[in-house]
């Protein structure tokens, strides 16, 4: 079964850095790229970044470029998001998702979520 | 404002048929036949439903399907149950690696 189990959520105050980690399971994440994605309260999806399965290729929405880094440890199975000079509109639940075989824009399993609060 | 446009609501009584739009543009869902749609329970997890504008993930019913025409995609969920209530998201590829959603709608099973 397809376990995806994020983690590193919290408070932070603006202008500040958060690391969030997804430890990943039940099936080959070395062959899969991986996507963030945030739900702010009460609102929608939004698309964050996408990091391929051999790390040489990653994407950002330009809300969080500059700002926001992907990587992956595949010995570790995780993917990571790097945040930084954080934004009272970056609070969300922050999902990691893993990309569907036919398009790495397609989300075929998804965690539970962490939540990020930016706030003084 | 999302970048993609849906209703706010939409709502059937059990075993009816409902459909959900999705407005874009020509650089998003009118450029590409990438369009999937997501359903969310509140409290719980995006899951994908639809990809590819109309393929189906394995273990989603044959009652709902999905479509497109021109700039605008649509979601529909037949035979109404219970636990289809729920919010539903749709997403598109826009290009130049970048993905929007819509704003998402509330499905009410009456």
């Amino acid at each position: 079964e397809v376990q995806l189990v994020e983690s590193g959520g919290g408070l932070v105050q603006p202008g500040g850095s958060l690391r969030l980690s997804c430890a990943a399971s039940g099936f080959t994440f070395s062959s899969y790229g991986m996507n963030w994605v945030r739900q702010a309260p009460g609102k929608g999806l939004e698309w964050v970044s996408y990091i391929s399965d051999s790390r040489n290729t990653m994407y950002y929405a330009d809300s969080v470029k500059g700002r926001f880094t992907i990587s992956r440890g595949n010995a570790e199975n995780s993917v990571y998001l790097q945040m930084s000079s954080l934004r009272d509109e970056d609070t969300a639940v922050y999902y990691c998702a893993r990309r569907h075989y036919n398009g790495w824009f397609y989300l075929d399993h998804w965690g539970q979520g962490t939540l990020v609060t930016v706030s003084s | 404002q999302s970048a993609l446009t849906q209703p706010p609501s939409a709502s059937g009584s059990p075993g009816q048929s409902v459909t959900i739009s999705c407005t874009g543009t020509s650089r998003d869902i009118g450029g590409y036949n990438y369009v999937s749609w997501y359903q969310q329970h509140p409290g719980k997890a995006p899951k994908l439903m639809i990809y590819e504008v109309s393929k189906r993930p394995s273990g989603v019913p044959d009652r709902v399907s999905g479509s497109k025409s021109g700039n605008t995609a649509s979601l529909t969920v037949s035979g109404l149950q219970a636990e289809d209530e729920a919010d539903y998201y749709c997403s598109s590829y826009a290009g130049s690696n970048n993905v929007v959603f819509g704003g998402g709608t509330k499905l009410t099973v009456l």
